[in-house]
């Protein structure tokens, strides 16, 4: 079975700290990647997501995502964090034989310390 | 109302009682979701719902009943649940069920079985 793995469920930074949050998943076809976030006490969005061409791929907020075919990776980048960025964030791919469907990483919980 | 709106957004039920969850989308969408989302485990997808057909039922228990009288409106009828189905119970759509669109989701019902 396809699964989606997030390296961190906790992760607490500093204002202006650099952020990576690590996402691999187990498919070796073609994939579709995504990122949502989910802020306190609002609704699970999409933050970015990847189908095809530039690898490095743009999102909200200031957020970028590289993905690496041979690692199997779509890391999560933002250089400079804010309070703001306090969220839950969630990795999800689309592979080809999920029937399409979206399989999603167990998430990771990023607190900003002001 | 804009968005995905769910009712109610808590519920505590006993092992025997029959309750049900319902969601409704107000973004001229064509696919609905069902998902499970419980503390550190990744969101199960529950049930897709494509063109008010029923697409997808990943091996969900008959416990968890599953209704879309059109594309608007989706609910979750509950019976003689278990106390590991207490978890936050989201609803999403999307334009279409391929899972290439973005999901859009709801805030969640929290569920309690006693």
């Amino acid at each position: 079975a396809q699964s989606v793995s997030q390296h961190n469920h906790h992760v607490i930074l500093s204002e202006a700290a650099s952020l990576e949050l690590g996402c691999n998943y187990s498919y070796g076809g073609t994939v579709n990647l995504f990122w949502y976030v989910q802020y306190p006490g609002q609704h699970l969005q999409l933050l970015l997501k990847y189908f095809s061409g530039d690898p490095l791929v743009k999102g909200i907020k200031g957020f970028e995502a590289e993905f690496i075919k041979s690692k199997f990776s779509f890391n999560l980048r933002k250089p400079s964090v804010q309070w703001s960025d306090t969220a839950e964030y969630f990795c999800a791919v689309n592979a080809g034989d999920s029937n399409y469907q979206l399989i999603w990483g167990a998430g990771t919980k990023l607190i900003i310390k002001p | 109302e804009t968005g995905v709106t769910q009712t109610p957004r808590h519920l505590v039920m006993g092992m025997t009682n029959k309750k049900s969850l319902k969601c409704e989308q107000h973004l001229g969408h064509n696919a609905m979701y069902w998902y499970k989302q419980s503390a550190k485990k990744p969101l199960e997808l529950m049930f897709v719902y494509n063109f008010k057909e029923q697409t997808e039922n990943n091996s969900v228990p008959s416990r968890f009943s599953p209704e879309c009288p059109n594309s608007s409106h989706l609910f979750l009828h509950l019976h003689t649940l278990q106390p590991e189905d207490s978890a936050l119970y989201l609803c999403a759509s999307s334009q279409d069920g391929t899972g290439l669109n973005e999901q859009f989701f709801g805030p969640g019902t929290r569920l309690t079985v006693l």
